[in-house]
């Protein structure tokens, strides 16, 4: 089983749908970090965060660390938004990542 | 602009031969990383530095070898190409292992 897992792995949504990603992990963090990738592109890095919640434009990060848990929601979805969203688990001295969920969302 | 820079963005080659991939910044951050990423995989540790001349492995470190002699660059050198490495490669930097920052990639095929 990997230690950090992410669901679901692809989502489609129509423009305008609120979006939730999740991430589940099972090791210890010092920090659940939130990171996007558009098709052939570089990686952006969206949120850390070790402890409650993060809101950036339409972008919320949530995490629960007793339940080992953290989502990403993207509220009003538009297409610009469509890439994978991968969370990262900070295991102080690396990152472990998910395998990211593919997120394309149409007009 | 993000202060990270990789290169080559896109390589083909030859199994058996040695290939570099560079990754330089212009932060004067501590710590770079390389990583793959592979289909069905997340992202994967190959190698680590922590300073100059300062590397460890990562989870995936056969075959591979990295350098690092100045604060600037850090190579990544697949020493005899096999067409398992083929894959995408970042290259990342943090001052401190908070914030992050990602290199655009290296694509690489080995044929």
């Amino acid at each position: 089983k990997n230690e950090v897992e992410q669901s679901p792995q692809n989502l489609t949504a129509q423009e305008g749908e609120f979006i939730t990603i999740n991430c589940s992990y099972s090791v210890g963090i010092s920090a659940l970090h939130w990171l996007q990738q558009h098709p052939g592109g570089g990686i952006v890095s969206l949120f850390m965060l070790s402890s409650g919640k993060k809101k950036h434009g339409r972008l919320i990060a949530t995490i629960n660390i007793q339940e080992k848990h953290s989502s990403l929601h993207i509220t009003a979805s538009h297409p610009r938004d469509s890439a994978v969203y991968i969370c990262a688990a900070d295991n102080t001295d690396k990152l472990i990542f998910g395998t990211g969920t593919r997120l394309q969302v149409f007009p | 602009d993000a202060g990270i820079t990789q290169s080559p963005r896109h390589k083909v080659t030859e199994t058996g031969t040695p290939v570099t991939l560079r990754c330089h910044q212009t932060e004067n951050h501590r710590y770079m990383y390389w990583y793959r990423q592979d289909p069905g995989h997340g992202l994967r540790l190959i190698h680590y530095s922590y300073g100059v001349k300062d590397t460890d492995k990562g989870e995936v470190s056969d075959g591979y070898s990295v350098s690092r002699s100045k604060t600037e660059d850090f190579l990544l050198t697949l020493e005899s190409a096999t067409s398992s490495q083929t894959s995408v490669y970042f290259c990342a930097i943090t001052p401190d292992r908070v914030g992050y920052t990602f290199g655009s990639g290296t694509r690489l095929t080995v044929v």
